[in-house]
Formats: structure tokens, sequence, C-alpha cells
């Protein structure tokens, strides 16, 4: 089955604490991203990634890092977790080749920083 | 910025009633994407319409644009309870989405 994986779905720590978020997908998908969404604010993206070794800023990359290694893996790090990190992410990917370039959410990460 | 501003941003109806959303965006695009999201959950891809399209239709969905004024509709007919949802447009150019319309529909 087509589909892109978060983990973990819930977590709660606390400031300061590194944590990682990861993403995977299985559609052999180019492009890569992540999102936050937070209420009133809609979806801000954080980084994205294009292809393998190639990632980008979004909106919203402060306090954030990405990598990508291979192409099916992109994981979020936050290395010193603040509250204002505190929301709901999203990771999604698309075929930049594929038309209507629609992109797959996966099923999002509720994160919660004390 | 984001791209996509929807309006309104929460929209209450009865099953049986239409829906209407709209979104409007800030730049030149070359398509346009509505997507679905149940609570707590990922954004579905709904439907894309074309720059040089004026409608497109999908089921009980309809989609307009108007390039002159940089913005979209989306059309629910005949709404039940199980498109109780939020909404998001999203320009394919630079994938960025709005706040996205709360749609609630009762039974």
């Amino acid at each position: 089955e087509a589909q892109v994986t978060q983990n973990p779905r819930y977590l709660i720590t606390v400031t300061g604490k590194k944590l990682t978020v990861t993403c995977s997908q299985n559609m052999n998908h180019e492009y890569m991203s992540w999102y936050r969404q937070d209420p009133g604010l809609g979806l801000r993206q954080i980084y994205y990634s294009m292809n393998v070794e190639v990632t980008d800023k979004g909106d919203v990359p402060e306090g954030y890092k990405v990598s990508r290694k291979e192409k099916r893996n992109f994981p979020l790090i936050l290395e010193s977790p603040s509250p204002n990190q505190t929301s709901l992410y999203f990771c999604a990917s698309s075929s930049r080749l594929a038309f209507p370039p629609e992109q797959f959410f996966g099923p999002g990460t509720r994160l919660t920083v004390l | 910025s984001q791209q996509g501003e929807e309006d309104p941003q929460a929209l209450s109806i009865q099953e049986g009633e239409n829906a209407t959303m709209n979104c409007s965006y800030k730049t030149s695009i070359n398509n346009l994407q509505w997507y679905r999201q149940n609570s707590g959950r990922g954004l579905v891809h709904l439907i894309l319409i074309r720059s040089n399209e004026r409608e497109k239709h999908s089921g009980r969905l309809r989609v307009t644009l108007d390039t002159s004024k940089k913005s979209s509709s989306l059309l629910i007919t005949a709404s039940r309870a199980a498109d109780t949802a939020s909404y998001f447009c999203a320009t394919l150019d630079d994938m960025r989405f709005g706040a996205g319309t709360r749609l609630t529909v009762k039974p």
C-alpha cells in the first residue's frame, strides 16, 4: 500500500531534549516536506527536499533540522525543543514527474513540549 | 507568507444544503488544488484546477477559478455529515496552504 508513515504519532517531551520525528514514504517520490499545523494558522512549511541530499528552508525553519540521505526517508530533528514548537506535524511527499503532483500526507505527529 | 487564504474560516450548514468556500491567492499560478482534512489527520487531495480552466467538476464537488481576481471557490452540493472536515486550497507552484475553512454539516 502506498503510504507516508510518521513516527511517533504522539510525543510529550521537555524543553531542550533533542528529538527526531521520522518520515518514510514507499512511493519513490522525489519531493518530501514537513509542515506544522497550528490553530488559525493552517499548515506552514518547515523544510522541503527536492531529492536526495537537497533540502531547503520553508517558511518556518527556525529550530528545526532535516536530512535526506535516502530517497524514502526525511527525518525532522529538533535539537533543543521549546514550548513554541508544540504543534501537529505532517510529513508529505509527491512526485514531481506525475500530474497532478498531489501531495500525500502522513497521519501526523502531535508534539507537546513542556 | 501564506499563498492560499480560505474564506470563511468556519461554516456550519444542515445536511442536504450546499457549502461554498473561497480561496484567494497572491501570485500568479499554474494550478490550484483543494485538499480535505479530517480532524487531526493528514490532508487528502480532492481536486486540481489548471490556470487555463474556469470550472471543474468531480462528483459533488465543483471548483471555479478566476485568475483575474486571483480566487477560487469550492462548492460541495447536497452536503452530508461525512463532509464535516477542514478544507484547504494550495497553489501547486509553491505548495503553500492557507488556514482552511472548517465545515460542519449537521445531520
